[in-house]
């Protein structure tokens, strides 16, 4: 089946750095990478959608400055954090669809885990 | 846009019992509604899923069903077992006018606790 590989699995920063996540899709091509965030005991909350060779689209309230996106490959993409905060630390979640059509399912990365200090 | 509520938000029961998770959504255009299980410290995986021109769809232990008219779908494990326990998400997918992006929304998720 499809699989979505994220890393680190897990990071802990200084205040005032930056961190940066990969997500990759091994076995399909991406077109479309979704980023989340989710703090302990809630649902999935969406940051941005990346879209390979373009700018990525940023939910309303989330930074483009502070969680830059790149998704330079068809099977790559990185969410970088930042000047992190201690507020910044959360679960991030990637997720890729298979193909370019509507109805391909959605697969997720295991997340990452960072905590700013 | 799409508003998806879930519940319960805890489940607990017996090994061998069933459980149920039920999700309705507010957009009559969502045409897409996967099923995702996520244990601690890990990413959601899709468990089972349903598009709107389907009623309802088994596989093994687990079925979905929807009701496109009521606009509400429900998750049914039966003979449950310890490792069920997690939370599943529900989600519903719009298809979006000219757009192929198709983004999710999830519910707020059910925390199922299987006790042996």
């Amino acid at each position: 089946g499809a699989v979505v590989s994220q890393h680190p699995s897990w990071v802990i920063c200084k205040s005032g750095t930056s961190v940066k996540i990969e997500c990759r899709s091994l076995d399909f091509q991406a077109t479309t990478m979704f980023w989340y965030r989710q703090f302990p005991k809630q649902s999935l909350m969406l940051m941005a959608t990346s879209n390979e060779g373009s700018k990525a689209t940023y939910e309303q309230g989330v930074e483009k400055d502070k969680f830059l996106i790149n998704h330079a490959s068809l099977t790559l993409s990185t969410l970088t954090v930042t000047s992190a905060h201690p507020e910044d630390s959360s679960f991030y979640i990637c997720s890729a669809r298979q193909t370019v059509y509507l109805n391909s399912p959605l697969h997720f990365g295991n997340g990452t885990r960072l905590t700013v200090t | 846009g799409e508003n998806v509520e879930q519940h319960p938000s805890t489940l607990s029961v017996q090994e061998g019992d069933s459980a149920v998770i039920k999700c309705t959504y507010s957009d009559s255009a969502s045409n897409y509604f996967p099923w995702y299980k996520q244990e601690l410290g890990k990413g959601p995986q899709l468990i089972i899923d349903i598009r709107s021109n389907v009623g309802e769809k088994k596989d093994q232990r687990i079925a979905v069903t929807l009701n496109k008219t009521a606009k509400h779908f429900s998750l049914h494990i039966t003979e449950t077992q310890p490792e069920d326990s997690a939370v599943y998400f529900c989600a519903a997918r719009v298809a979006d006018r000219g757009s192929t992006l198709g983004r999710l929304y999830f519910g707020r998720g059910t925390q199922l606790t299987v006790w042996p």
